[in-house]
């Protein structure tokens, strides 16, 4: 079946402007999770939802970076007054919700800031 | 959830065994050892996941020793499309929100 899917694949967009990452997870799936990836390093976890509600925020670098899931399927993630620090692949990923989970993943959305 | 250590690079010859180390010698009784690996410019793609016997599956074989504290992840035939970044990570599968812990990986380089 399909797999985990983001749109858009790139993103460049000027410093202070408004941004919206898309995820659409697998069919099924009740848990999803944001990442995002600095070049050369591993990804980093950013925030995941069970459901429609955020469960851990945790990741999150500050206000800025916001995430919702309002029917429990597709997730944006949303950054206001980008930074050139933003810069980075955003990953996402779903997994069944159930216990022993695996994790699957998105091609990822490549954001630049200028 | 535990930290791991892996070897920073590796090299392969295309159609020999690949062995990637891992170290995760503060892991916990409940905490489960993933791989997953990362081809350039696209997502981490898993590949095995183990608790304390060995597994395998159509993509690589896990060993975990007896004390758990290592692992090896074997790609038995590697293949140029093998080369990527292999990441290992431990993390218990419940009592958590089952977010991934990623370090820096193994960038495995297979050779023809």
């Amino acid at each position: 079946g399909a797999g985990v899917s983001q749109t858009p694949s790139n993103k460049v967009t000027e410093k202070g402007k408004y941004v919206e990452l898309r995820c659409d997870p697998i069919s099924g799936h009740t848990a999803l999770y944001w990442y995002r990836q600095s070049l050369g390093q591993g990804p980093e976890f950013l925030i995941y939802f069970q459901g429609t509600g955020a469960a851990d925020d945790s990741g999150l670098p500050n206000d800025r970076f916001f995430a919702v899931r309002p029917e429990g399927s597709v997730s944006t993630l949303k950054i206001q007054r980008t930074e050139r620090g933003d810069s980075a692949v955003y990953l996402c990923a779903s997994s069944s919700g159930l216990r022993a989970d695996t994790q699957y993943f998105g091609p990822g959305t490549r954001l630049t800031v200028l | 959830d535990a930290k791991t250590t892996q070897p920073p690079s590796m090299d392969c010859a295309e159609g020999r065994a690949a062995n990637l180390p891992c170290n995760h010698s503060t892991i916990s009784g409940n905490e489960y050892v993933y791989w997953y690996r990362q081809i350039h410019s696209q997502g981490p793609q898993y590949i095995i996941h183990g608790l304390k016997n060995n597994e395998t599956n159509e993509m690589a074989s896990l060993i975990i020793t007896e004390d758990r504290k290592s692992s090896t992840l074997i790609l038995p035939h590697a293949t140029l499309r093998d080369t990527a970044v292999y990441y290992c990570i431990v993390r218990a599968r419940s009592g958590n929100t089952g977010k991934l812990i990623f370090g820096q990986g193994t960038t495995l380089q297979v050779k023809p």
